[in-house]
């Protein structure tokens, strides 16, 4: 049963363009939706959350919206950086339960 | 910064081994998991703990055992390795009444079994 989708295994952006990164829920009872960045050899390091009372968080380049009603999110990278370039991860948690996507590998030219 | 370690980070063996993947985190974090990850595929939670000597079955079935004995030492049990337990092994903590039960992970151990 796989709660969390990201649809896009792969997204390839230029540099100073914007990124937008999908991801779909099915489980209701998130009360958090999280991303996460992962570089090759290393583990998934947190990058950005959101509440699911919310339906935008935004820090720095980085901005997350939910859309409830769609069961939908997004992350947004602006102006987007070749040092963004890793496999992001879309999780939906509840207290002590989270599920993740399957991840999208982002690629920024320069 | 969070400090969680895995060790070995990477380990080819045979089958038929027994291995143990060790875990250690310095946050005091009451929280403790292990994920399973293959290329492009979601992470997999395979086993997970609330504090000392609780030890639960994550969604994943896996063969492999935990034991936490100590609230920093959360270490991953193979019997008997099988070609088909080749993987990325992932350990992560949290706190239990932390915000957004965000979840700090190690680096990792990428095993294959020969």
């Amino acid at each position: 049963d796989q709660q969390v989708k990201q649809n896009s295994p792969s997204l390839s952006v230029q540099e100073g363009r914007i990124s937008i990164l999908n991801c779909d829920y099915t489980n209701s009872m998130f009360d958090y939706f999280l991303w996460y960045k992962k570089y090759p050899a290393e583990g998934p390091t947190f990058l950005i959350s959101i509440s699911s009372i919310k339906d935008k968080n935004e820090d720095g380049r980085f901005t997350v919206f939910l859309n409830k009603s769609a069961k939908h999110l997004s992350l947004h990278i602006v102006p987007s950086q070749p040092g963004d370039s890793a496999v992001y991860f879309c999780a939906g948690s509840k207290t002590s339960d989270m599920r993740f996507g399957a991840g999208t590998r982002l690629t920024v030219k320069p | 910064e969070a400090d969680i370690y895995q060790t070995p980070r990477y380990l080819v063996i045979g089958t038929g081994k027994k291995i143990t993947l060790e875990c250690s985190q310095t946050m005091g974090h009451d929280k403790m998991y292990w994920y399973q990850q293959d290329p492009g595929m979601e992470l997999h939670l395979i086993h997970y703990s609330y504090g000392v000597n609780s030890t639960e079955k994550g969604d994943l079935s896996s063969e492999s055992t935990v034991s936490r004995i100590r609230t920093e030492h959360f270490p991953l049990t193979l019997e008997s390795a099988r070609p088909s337990h080749t993987s990325q092994y992932l350990c992560a903590s949290s706190f239990s009444s932390g915000k957004y039960n965000e979840q700090f992970f190690g680096p990792g151990t990428r095993l294959t079994v020969l």
